[in-house]
């Protein structure tokens, strides 16, 4: 059963750092494409920022480019959002999602406030 | 970036027919933008219900089914139940992957 677990998120003032991971389990991790999305509270989903099977494609959200860093680890079967610069409207549950299927976590709360 | 555009809101009577649509700002609608459908209900994680179009889900109900509709992905719900009110959200995937604003449906 395809698992991707998300971890990392917290309180943060802005112009903060934040990493976040997601751990993935019952799949072939390193064949597929994975994004990172998020969900403001009450607000629909907000793709983020994907990254292809071998890290060789990267692909980001335009308010976020040059913030926020996606990255994988195919030996770790991890995924990986470094988030810089950080803003009050950054401020969102983080869910790691598998491309093919639309498999989704559980998220991770991120909470940009002074 | 294209917006994709949903309708905001849907009501459907119990055991009704109802159609949902996905499009673009920049394009029509094709198998190329292999279109996702998402459902989501208060407190819960979205869930896909389709994805490429029109393949189901293990746990999607067959009364969901997927296509294209006059150059829109649409979602169709045929005997709608109950537990079937909740928000609906599209997803393309072109060069990047782009959310439609959402539908809420309303089982009444």
């Amino acid at each position: 059963e395809v698992q991707l677990v998300e971890s990392g998120g917290d309180l943060v003032q802005p112009g903060g750092s934040l990493r976040l991971s997601c751990e993935a389990s019952g799949f072939t991790f390193n064949k597929y494409w994975m994004s990172w999305v998020r969900q403001a509270p009450g607000k629909g989903p907000e793709w983020v920022a994907n990254i292809k099977e071998d890290g060789s494609d990267i692909h980001y959200l335009d308010s976020v480019k040059g913030r926020f860093t996606i990255s994988r680890d195919n030996v770790k079967n991890s995924l990986y959002l470094q988030m810089s610069s950080l803003r009050v409207e950054d401020t969102a549950v983080y869910y790691c999602l598998r491309d093919y299927g639309g498999w989704w976590g559980q998220g991770t709360l991120v909470t940009v406030s002074s | 970036q294209p917006v994709v555009t949903q309708e905001p809101s849907l009501t459907v009577s119990p055991g009704g027919t109802v159609t949902l649509t996905c499009g673009s700002s920049t394009e029509s609608v094709t198998d190329l933008l292999y279109p996702y459908w998402f459902q989501q209900k208060p407190g819960q994680v979205p869930r896909a219900l389709i994805f490429d179009t029109s393949n189901r889900h293990s746990w999607t109900p067959a009364r969901f089914s997927g296509s294209l509709l006059g150059g829109k992905a649409a979602l169709t719900l045929s005997g709608a139940q109950p537990e079937d009110e909740a928000d609906y959200y599209c997803l393309l995937y072109g060069g990047y992957r782009v959310f439609g604003g959402g539908t809420r449906l309303t089982v009444l």
